[in-house]
């Protein structure tokens, strides 16, 4: 069955560095990943998808995330982090088989940004 | 346009009450789901409808009622439900495959006194 890793619960940087979110996949067919935000009190928001287009993925608020096949990885990175950024992240792993595939998500980060 | 849309934001119920949350998309998408979220964890999957037709169902008490109208509208009638019950509840919507992200509601913040 697929499934995700993400170590570690709380992740803590200074503002303007670089934020580094670490996710591994068990999957035993190609797998579709996502990583997805979720501010406080708020729905789930789609930050990036891999779709086997290509390795590296850029998505919104200056995130991109590597497929690493070699290393089972898809971990989440921006350059410099910015204090709107503190939030929950979650990645989920999906089987490519039609609508009853379902979305698995690892058990989340928070993200905290010093000032 | 990329939005899903839930009704009520905030619903407080007593256990004997009856009451629903309603979920609603404009996307064209064939597949809605409902999630139950506990704070500080991941969101759990209840039901999947593709099609208008529930094809997934977690093993959801059956204090929980699901309903597809149609393509766009997904209910969740509530019932006789218990304290634990009480988390955010997210409505998500996609393309019937699964290559296509799921986009979320801001989600229903359910109380069972």
């Amino acid at each position: 069955a697929q499934s995700v890793t993400q170590l570690g619960s709380h992740v803590s940087v200074s503002e303007g560095a670089l934020v580094l979110l670490r996710c591994n996949y068990s999957s035993s067919v190609p797998p579709y990943l996502f990583w997805y935000v979720q501010y406080p009190n708020q729905g789930l928001q789609l930050l990036l998808k891999y779709t086997s287009a290509a390795t590296l993925v850029k998505g919104i608020n200056g995130f991109e995330a590597e497929f690493k096949k070699s290393e089972t990885s898809f971990h989440l990175t921006k350059p410099s982090a910015h204090m709107s950024d503190a939030a929950e992240y979650f990645c989920a792993v999906r089987r490519s088989t039609g609508a009853n595939s379902k979305l698995t998500f690892g058990k989340g980060i928070t993200l905290s940004v010093r000032p | 346009d990329t939005e899903v849309t839930q009704t009520p934001k905030h619903l407080v119920m007593g256990m004997t009450n009856k009451k629903s949350l309603k979920c609603e998309q404009h996307m064209g998408h064939r597949a809605m789901y409902w999630y139950k979220q506990k704070a500080k964890k991941p969101p759990e999957l209840m039901f999947v409808y593709s099609y208008e037709k529930l094809s997934i169902n977690e093993s959801v008490p059956s204090r929980f009622s699901p309903e597809c109208p149609n393509s766009s509208l997904l209910n969740l009638h509530l019932h006789a439900l218990q304290p634990e019950d009480s988390a955010l509840y997210l409505c998500a919507s996609s393309q019937p495959s699964g290559r296509f992200e799921q986009y979320f509601g801001p989600g229903t913040r359910l109380t069972v006194t």
